[in-house]
């Protein structure tokens, strides 16, 4: 499955802990998408790189957040001193070009205890 | 601020009926993109149909189609010979011209009934 993915698929920890998440776009997309989902709700962007560079983020991403995409390939978003409110699933796409369809991963569900 | 409204929370329809799910938007820009995409339960989203904004033809995929008005700011979704496998959240979403960013309406939960 070429598909991209996410690991890990469930997060449960307790408040304050840091959490890392990772993305694995497709391959040959240069462009990557992280969004945050809570319950009812349409997914709400975060943040996006094309190749290794940062190019937008959203104002939900608050200091405790941070994205990278160091070698343009794989990404991980990192919530430090987690909240409750954190509580969500986080969903990364890829994309080849601007505008064009992303391509979304199963997500990774985080419970914030 | 950038919007999408999706006025009906929950829609349901038969089997091989039709049904039409609607979206509007606000937005100040003449070139943007619009999407629906599909979120079946458990499993990720998925495109369905996308519309280029310049484009006055109304994009269609199969047994979907939309209705695009954009001097109304509508976006609506026409699913025709509705299947089980249709049975899903809709998100309706949109980017403008200069930001790459989805910008999502709340949903639709879409049951079809045998």
């Amino acid at each position: 499955d070429t598909g991209v993915s996410q690991d890990p698929r469930h997060k449960i920890t307790k408040r304050g802990q840091n959490v890392t998440f990772r993305c694995d776009p497709i391959s040959e997309h240069n462009r990557l998408y992280w969004y945050r989902q809570t319950l009812g709700q349409g997914p709400e962007f975060l943040t996006y790189f094309q190749n290794e560079a940062q190019l937008e983020k959203s104002r939900l991403l608050s200091d405790r957040f941070s994205a990278e995409r160091p070698k343009g390939s794989f990404s991980t978003l990192e919530i430090q001193r987690t909240e409750q409110g954190d509580s969500a699933m986080y969903l990364c796409a890829s994309s080849l070009n601007p505008f064009d369809e992303q391509f979304f991963g199963p997500g990774t569900r985080l419970t914030v205890l | 601020a950038q919007t999408v409204t999706q006025s009906q929370p929950e829609m349901s329809v038969q089997e091989a009926e039709t049904v039409t799910l609607s979206c509007t938007y606000d937005t100040s820009e003449s070139d943007y993109y619009l999407f629906w995409y599909k979120q079946p339960p458990s499993r990720q989203m998925i495109l369905v149909i996308r519309q280029e904004a310049y484009k006055q033809q109304n994009a269609t995929e199969n047994r979907f189609s939309v209705n695009f008005q954009k001097a109304a700011k509508s976006f609506s979704l026409k699913i025709s010979d509705s299947q089980l496998g249709d049975a899903a959240m809709y998100f309706c979403a949109y980017n403008q011209g200069g930001s790459e960013k989805l910008v999502f309406g709340k949903g639709t939960k879409l049951t079809v009934n045998p």
